[in-house]
């Protein structure tokens, strides 16, 4: 079935220590979403790939960083986490084209900072 | 800019019928609409694109006011799988491209 990946599906880390976060599809969608869900709130777009094009957010904090090597993958890399940086991290995919924009997310990585 | 839902939570017997708003200050391209269960991720109900259409999925469904900027979520005769939070995602651009701003959502709660 063709379906967006994302691994791990838990990950610890130590403050400060930098981490990296992966996500895959098989939908072969040109665009792939980093989003950021802290507990009862909305999630949060951090920035996305069109194919090869990188979009950050007016807002995302320098420390995430994200690469996209080829269609199918997307990594989040978080830099120097902080525990304000705990939270369910969301990839979504989107074919991207005018009329057909639905959003299809991952099953998503909880991410916790000790 | 944050679309506004309402109301922030809902509380329904099974069967009972529950309508689900989502409004915005800006002219929006496209709304989605997600429900998401504890712990997992948002699952995709659907998508209205501008132009006013109104979509159905069995007994949910949803519209859009393009004149209001307001979209709808409409289920009927609810039932216990339906409990979870309800996010509408908003685009203003056409595209796809964007990513989506999402409102804070809506809790409903299903009781038997």
């Amino acid at each position: 079935d063709a379906m967006v990946i994302q691994n791990p599906r838990y990950q610890v880390t130590q403050f400060g220590k930098p981490v990296t976060l992966s996500c895959s599809q098989t939908l072969n969608h040109n665009v792939m979403y980093w989003y950021q869900q802290k507990s009862s709130q909305a999630p949060k777009l951090l920035f996305h790939y069109y194919d090869k094009d990188f979009n950050n957010e007016a807002d995302t904090p320098d420390n995430f960083q994200s690469r996209r090597p080829n269609t199918s993958f997307c990594f989040l890399d978080i830099r120097s986490p902080g525990l304000g940086d705990a939270a369910m991290y969301l990839c979504a995919t989107s074919r991207g084209l005018a009329g057909d924009v639905s959003e299809y997310f991952g099953p998503g990585t909880r991410l916790l900072v000790l | 800019q944050q679309p506004v839902q309402s109301p922030q939570a809902v509380i329904l017997r099974e069967g009972e019928d529950a309508v689900i708003n989502c409004s915005s200050s800006k002219a929006l391209y496209s709304v989605h609409w997600y429900r998401q269960k504890h712990g997992e991720a948002p699952v995709f109900l659907m998508i209205l694109l501008k132009g006013g259409e109104q979509k159905g999925h069995e007994k949910i469904s949803a519209s859009f006011n393009e004149k209001k900027q307001q979209s709808s979520l409409y289920l009927t005769a609810s039932q216990l799988s339906y409990s979870g939070t309800y996010f509408c995602g908003t685009e203003l651009s056409g595209g796809g491209a964007d990513g989506l701003t999402f409102g804070k959502g809506t809790h409903l709660i299903i009781q038997p």
